[in-house]
């Protein structure tokens, strides 16, 4: 059975600290890995990774993808009080008759001022 | 560009009732899924329809259904409601040209559904 596992489930910090979110899967038919915000009720697109080792960067975000361990992690630096979200990580699979994205259960980080 | 729309935003049933949730999406996008969101279970897939028909369906009993119509608005039903159906309900797009490509989904706010 597909797998998609993210630690910690919650994590508070202060304003200014590094966070590193992780995301670990265990899927078949491997396509790409997914990172989302979710401040309310919409999660909104933050990273799509599909090689290993090619780092994407937004701002103070930043991702990276390991394809022979399984995991990716979500880094954030400089955190600010907007950062507080669930951070949902997803795989999708390639080949006919995928079941859609695979979440895990989210990271609810907290930034405290 | 609108984002993808779901109505209504919030949803008080009773056991064994009916409710159908409807999702717009983003104008251009064929592909609409569908997912249920719980705090026990995070977010579970339950379908995927493209052009009308269902190309994918997640691990839901047959009391969930959906379909998507020829402007690509999509709506999904849920029969003989429990309480366990209670969550929020997702809905999101792509464009989701020809054969099933890497692309990314777009959600809209989703239906809060309270099941008493």
């Amino acid at each position: 059975e597909d797998k998609v596992v993210q630690s910690p489930l919650s994590l508070v910090v202060h304003e200014g600290d590094t966070v590193t979110l992780n995301c670990s899967y265990e899927v078949t038919n491997f396509r790409s890995l997914l990172w989302y915000k979710q401040e309310k009720k919409a999660p909104t697109f933050l990273f799509m990774l599909t090689s290993s080792g090619i780092e994407k960067k937004s701002g103070r975000l930043s991702s990276i993808l390991d394809k022979k361990e399984l995991f990716s992690i979500l880094n954030i630096t400089a955190t600010q009080t907007g950062d507080s979200a669930i951070y949902l990580c997803a795989v999708d699979r390639s080949g006919g008759g995928a079941d859609g994205l695979t979440f895990g259960k989210g990271t609810h980080l907290i930034i405290q001022p | 560009k609108a984002g993808v729309t779901q109505t209504p935003r919030y949803l008080i049933k009773t056991r064994g009732q009916q409710v159908t949730l409807s999702c717009s999406p983003i104008s251009g996008h064929r592909s609409v899924s569908w997912y249920q969101q719980t705090p026990g279970q995070g977010l579970q897939f339950l379908f995927e329809y493209f052009s009308e028909t269902q190309r994918n369906k997640g691990n839901f009993p047959g009391r969930f259904s959906g379909r998507q119509f020829s402007n690509s608005r999509s709506e999904m039903n849920v029969s003989t409601l429990e309480l366990g159906d209670s969550a929020l309900y997702l809905c999101a797009s792509r464009p989701g040209q020809g054969a099933r490509s890497n692309e990314k989904l777009f959600f809209g706010s989703g239906t809060q559904l309270s099941v008493l």
